[in-house]
């Protein structure tokens, strides 16, 4: 199975609002809602941040949102704070019982 | 609240076998399926594969002919063995625990050098 397709990049001021995409196939993203997203500060262990596309685990700031449309899935930061200077990772359960991680992005606040 | 702590040797040589646990505090490893993830250095998230207590598995398709995982009851632990290892299973190895069709507890991770 491949890895899901994420930008290696992206960048924003404090404040502003990215998104970071997240494309599969009809075999993992398009096929199932169970969507997930994880960010990563250096030397740590990842943190769930979404699950089931679009769900906040509790403690999870409101600032993150997601959504899906077709094979692609979608993380949005809203108002961008120093401290969301991370990698994020999405998930997705397979058609093949398993699952598989996008190539990660680094988000840098500027 | 479920903590997850992983153990095991820091250095397996070339052709032998990587040997992990994971156990579980402040919860039962009866209770959810449990996953193993690994990160090589610089590089992404990988999902090696999961078990559960009833002796199910499901594993990365790149992997399964080399990996093998099992729930150990009686010491509220699981298990990943990953034979015949190489320099590209250099990684830092996470044991994780689900939550439906996700993890959501994490261990720290165990970073694991194959190196004769």
């Amino acid at each position: 199975q491949s890895a899901l397709t994420q930008p290696a990049s992206v960048s924003g001021s404090p404040g502003q609002a990215i998104t970071i995409p997240c494309t599969g196939t009809s075999s993992d993203v398009g096929y199932y809602k169970y969507v997930s997203w994880y960010q990563q500060h250096p030397g740590k262990a990842p943190r769930l941040i979404i699950y089931d596309v679009t769900n906040r685990p509790s403690g999870v700031s409101c600032r993150f949102s997601a959504s899906k449309s077709g094979n692609t899935a979608s993380l949005t930061i809203s108002g961008l704070q120093a401290e969301d200077e991370a990698d994020y990772y999405c998930n997705s359960y397979t058609r093949s019982n398993s699952y598989v991680f996008g190539t990660g992005t680094k988000v840098t606040v500027l | 609240q479920v903590q997850l702590q992983e153990s095991g040797p820091g250095l397996v040589k070339p052709s032998e076998t990587l040997s992990l646990t994971c156990v579980v505090f402040g919860g039962s490893v009866t209770s959810n399926w449990w996953s193993w993830v690994r990160q090589p250095p610089g590089r992404g998230l990988e999902w090696i594969g999961e078990t559960s207590h009833r002796g199910s598995n499901n594993y990365n398709p790149s992997l399964k002919s080399r990996v093998n995982m099992f729930v150990d009851t009686s010491k509220n632990q699981f298990s990943l063995r990953l034979n015949s290892v190489t320099a590209a299973d250099t990684a830092v190895y996470y044991c994780a625990g689900h939550g439906d069709y996700y993890m959501d507890v994490w261990g720290k991770g165990t970073t694991v050098t194959v190196s004769s």
